[in-house]
């Protein structure tokens, strides 16, 4: 049973602070992982993605993965209230479904 | 198509009635998966396709789901005799499958189905 697990949250940051989402999952297999923002009501929206240990940087966020550890994250620098929403982290293995964790609901609070 | 497209963007149906939900993905992305997110909740696998390959059926909750795909092209989800469980927006997402990682998965608007 491949398990991708997030905390629920809510995370609540104040304007211009660092948000810092974390995921964790179970399949040693996983080569793919991703992040999406969600807003209410909304699909998911890609943010990011990373294939390879190390952090990967792209304007306010940056991705960061621990393939030992079994470990990706996200980080937000100089949140905005306009980056509240639900996060998603997805991991993938190959030829195979991708697999999501629950979320965490991100506050950032003007 | 630019995007995942799916219709109908939004369906009431009466409990017991069968739903038909169509996804168009993206020219040529070769891969497409069906989630289930009920109100609240996150994304529930459902199906997933590849090439020409036998679908991972493994999400199905049950034997009144069942999802077709022509070629590497439309994808219909059909849910029997529907249920008040069902109720929740049904999404569909596409991606190339490459052998190497690096296949970005984008998701349609959903379809959101409400059972009365």
């Amino acid at each position: 049973q491949k398990e991708v697990e997030q905390n629920s949250g809510p995370l609540s940051v104040p304007e211009g602070a660092i948000a810092s989402l974390n995921c964790t999952y179970s399949d040693r297999g996983s080569q793919s992982f991703f992040w999406y923002r969600q807003y209410s009501g909304k699909s998911p929206e890609l943010i990011m993605f990373i294939y390879s240990n190390g952090d990967k940087e792209d304007g306010r966020f940056t991705a960061q993965l621990n393939k030992a550890s079994q470990y990706v994250s996200l980080l937000i620098r100089d949140s905005q209230p306009s980056d509240s929403a639900t996060y998603l982290c997805a991991v993938k293995a190959g030829y195979s479904t991708l697999t999501f964790g629950k979320g965490t609901m991100l506050l950032v609070s003007p | 198509g630019a995007g995942v497209s799916q219709s109908p963007s939004n369906k009431v149906t009466e409990k017991g009635k069968d739903v038909e939900l169509r996804c168009d993905p993206i020219s040529g992305h070769t891969a497409l998966y069906w989630y289930r997110q009920r109100l609240g909740q996150g994304l529930e696998f459902l199906i997933y396709f590849q090439g020409n390959s036998a679908p991972d059926k493994s999400g199905l909750p049950s034997d009144r789901f069942s999802a077709e795909r022509t070629g590497e092209s439309v994808s219909t989800l059909t849910i029997q005799r529907t249920q008040q469980e069902d109720s929740a927006v049904y999404l569909c997402a596409s991606s190339l499958e490459l052998q190497s990682s690096g296949n970005t998965i984008y998701f349609g608007e959903g379809s959101w189905l409400t059972v009365v």
